[in-house]
């Protein structure tokens, strides 16, 4: 079983370059997140979302942008990357409603220089 | 809104039982859960509770809610090298827009001395 994966795994982009990190999962799953982790603080939420077609603003939406056009797909793009997005970003999934266990993918290391 | 405190570090000789405490504000959440991350790797979901709930035990891990403290604690008995992670509280609060939230906590490191 596949569960949640993301690619790339790992990526180095100068200032001002975009990138789009892509997360997919196979469980059906109607809830989608972008998490970046931090050294000491924890995981903050970018944006998420709770259905194909479907948007919405974490924590920490700045320099972010998000698509999900298709269920099983949550993008996560950089228009302007900046050496403050360098971090280890999580996607996750979940059923939705109250029982909200989410389930995270393996992560990628992005480096802004 | 909902914000979750755990200390950063904990350090127990293998074999002892380890003790990870978390702190909650949000006394109406719902489901307050406790995830695993070893180096390199994303977030496993170790075991979770409901808010109804006073304990809740997995084979060698014990989960303990206090509500009036706002207060979780998970128990590691026996702790073996393989225990070596950070450890993240979680909760899902209540409102409008909490069923897309959860919360976590910024992580305990728990290491394990020979």
């Amino acid at each position: 079983n596949a569960g949640v994966t993301q690619t790339p795994k790992f990526r180095v982009l100068k200032t001002g370059q975009s990138m789009t990190l892509l997360c997919a999962q196979d469980m059906n799953h109607e809830y989608m997140y972008w998490y970046r982790q931090d050294p000491g603080m924890g995981l903050r939420l970018i944006h998420y979302s709770v259905g194909e077609g479907t948007t919405a603003k974490g924590e920490v939406p700045d320099g972010y942008n998000v698509s999900r056009l298709k269920k099983q797909n949550f993008l996560l793009g950089l228009e302007s990357a900046a050496p403050s997005q360098t971090s280890v970003y999580f996607c996750a999934s979940s059923y939705g409603g109250e029982a909200q266990a989410a389930f995270f993918g393996q992560g990628t290391r992005l480096t802004v220089v | 809104g909902e914000d979750v405190e755990q200390s950063l570090f904990l350090s127990v000789r293998e074999g002892d039982s380890s003790v990870i405490n978390c702190t909650y504000t949000d006394s109406s959440s719902t489901y307050l859960y406790w995830y695993k991350q070893e180096p390199g790797a994303g977030l496993q979901l170790l075991t979770y509770i409901f808010s109804n709930m006073d304990m809740k035990q997995d084979q060698r891990l014990t989960v303990l809610l206090n509500k009036k403290d706002k207060h979780l604690s998970l128990r590691i008995a026996d702790t073996q090298t393989g225990d070596s992670a950070i450890y993240f509280c979680a909760a899902t609060p209540r409102g409008p827009s909490s069923a897309s939230k959860i919360i976590f906590g910024s992580g305990t490191r728990l290491s394990i001395r020979p």
